[in-house]
């Protein structure tokens, strides 16, 4: 099946740091990647859509200067969380659709970010 | 919001016995998908129901769907303790998974 990687799986930095957590498709491309975010115990809410080649859409409530996404080639995509703040602190994971399999998502297996 | 609510949020039971997740839904579907996450992992795709369909059946999993109720459920037979994990139910109301609602999720923990 379709591999997305996901890294780091874990990190921790300082308030004010920026982190980029990388999404990559391994064995198929992705014009299209998914960002979610996930809190304890809770369920995935989408931040934003990534497209190869051109602007991200992001979902209502999200800040596009603090969560910067590219996704400049067909098997990347990059979550920027700038100026990391503790609130900030949660479970990221991306996803893809994989041409020719239908409509299910392909998952990677997500960062926790702790701010500190 | 069209998140999907699932019930019960957590569930406990021994292993051999059938466990039975339900998902309810606001908004119209293409069609409605079942995932399940490890303990901090990503999802893994289980199952998928279309709208036109009522069940559906994949190894222990059984999957209902009931589009005038609003709802589906996952079924999974002679459970194991490695079937402990959280499923979640989502939403395709487009039919191109270009914005799946994943639903509130449901803990599942069976032990020996």
């Amino acid at each position: 099946g379709a591999v997305v990687s996901q890294h780091p799986s874990r990190v921790i930095c300082k308030s004010g740091t920026s982190v980029k957590i990388e999404c990559r498709s391994l064995d198929f491309q992705a014009t299209t990647m998914f960002w979610y975010r996930q809190f304890p115990k809770q369920s995935l809410m989408l931040m934003a859509t990534s497209n190869e080649g051109s602007k991200a859409t992001y979902e209502q409530g999200v800040e596009k200067d603090k969560f910067l996404i590219n996704h400049a080639s067909l098997t990347l995509s990059t979550l920027t969380v700038t100026s990391a703040h503790p609130e900030d602190s949660s479970f990221y994971i991306c996803s893809a659709r994989v041409s020719g399999a239908g409509e299910k998502l392909f998952f990677g297996s997500g960062t926790q970010l702790s701010v500190l | 919001s069209q998140q999907g609510e699932e019930d019960p949020q957590a569930l406990s039971i021994q292993e051999g016995e059938n466990a039975t997740m339900n998902c309810s839904y606001k908004t119209s579907i293409n069609n409605l998908q079942w995932y399940r996450q490890n303990s901090g992992r990503g999802l893994v795709h289980l199952i998928l129901i279309r709208s036109n369909e009522r069940e559906k059946h994949s190894g222990r999993l059984r999957v209902t769907l009931d589009t005038s109720k609003k709802s589906s459920s996952l079924l999974i037979t002679a459970s194991r303790a490695a079937d402990t994990a959280s499923y979640f139910c989502a939403t395709d109301h487009t039919g191109t998974a270009s914005k799946l609602t994943f639903g509130t999720g449901t803990r599942l923990q069976v032990t020996l």
